[in-house]
């Protein structure tokens, strides 16, 4: 069965840094694309960057581009958003999800999520 | 704002068939599969359809996706009242080269 369990949330003040780490099992982690998503409170699902399988190919969404930052460890089967100059509007339920077959970004399935919060 | 275009809601009384549609551009929905997901309050979404028209194991044959041109569909028939949630359409976008999500459809059971 695949899991994907996020962690490293929590509340932090606009400008400051966090890491957010999604640990994988149940399938080939370096096989797969992966990705984070995020969902502010009440509002739809927002795309927040994808990785290959590699670690080589990275993207990013225009809102994020420039202050997070996406890896990945094959060797420990983890993914990685690294996330500075936090916004309040950086607020969500961020995702992390594995692409949903060979070679697709698009996610599935999803990890349960972790709560960030950027408040003064 | 999403470049992928859903109506915000959409209602049907039970054994009803329901349609979403998800109106995107040829460098999302044009070139390349849809995906829908149903995501109820609390939970993580959940796959219903890949590659436009597929449904995962489990899925119950009700859901059945759709797509032409720009445009894809998401039909349940049979509608029940579990069936009351958000649902999403994606897809990845060639000139973002990013995946593009939809607003989302709130799917009222009456």
């Amino acid at each position: 069965e695949v899991q994907l369990v996020e962690s490293g949330g929590g509340l932090v003040k606009p400008g400051e840094s966090l890491r957010l780490s999604c640990t994988a099992s149940g399938f080939t982690f370096r096989d797969y694309n992966m990705n984070w998503v995020r969902q502010a409170p009440g509002k739809g699902l927002e795309w927040v960057s994808s990785i290959g399988g590699s670690g080589a190919y990275l993207y990013y969404s225009d809102s994020v581009k420039g202050r997070f930052t996406i890896s990945r460890d094959n060797a420990k089967d983890s993914l990685f958003l690294q996330m500075n100059s936090l916004r309040t509007e950086d607020t969500a339920v961020y995702y992390c999800a594995r692409g949903h077959d060979y070679g697709d970004y698009v996610p599935d399935p999803w990890g349960r999520g972790i709560l960030v919060t950027v408040s003064s | 704002q999403s470049v992928l275009t859903q109506a915000p809601s959409a209602s049907g009384t039970p054994g009803q068939r329901v349609t979403i549609s998800c109106s995107g551009s040829s460098s999302n929905i044009g070139s390349n599969y849809v995906y829908w997901y149903q995501q109820l309050p609390g939970t993580a979404p959940k796959l219903l359809i890949y590659r436009s028209s597929r449904r995962p194991s489990g899925v119950p044959d009700r859901f059945s996706g759709s797509q032409s041109g720009t445009t894809a569909s998401l039909a349940i028939s049979g509608l029940r009242s579990e069936d009351e949630a958000d649902y999403y359409c994606a897809a990845w976008d060639d000139r973002l080269s990013g995946v593009l999500f939809g607003g989302g459809t709130h799917l009222t059971v009456l």
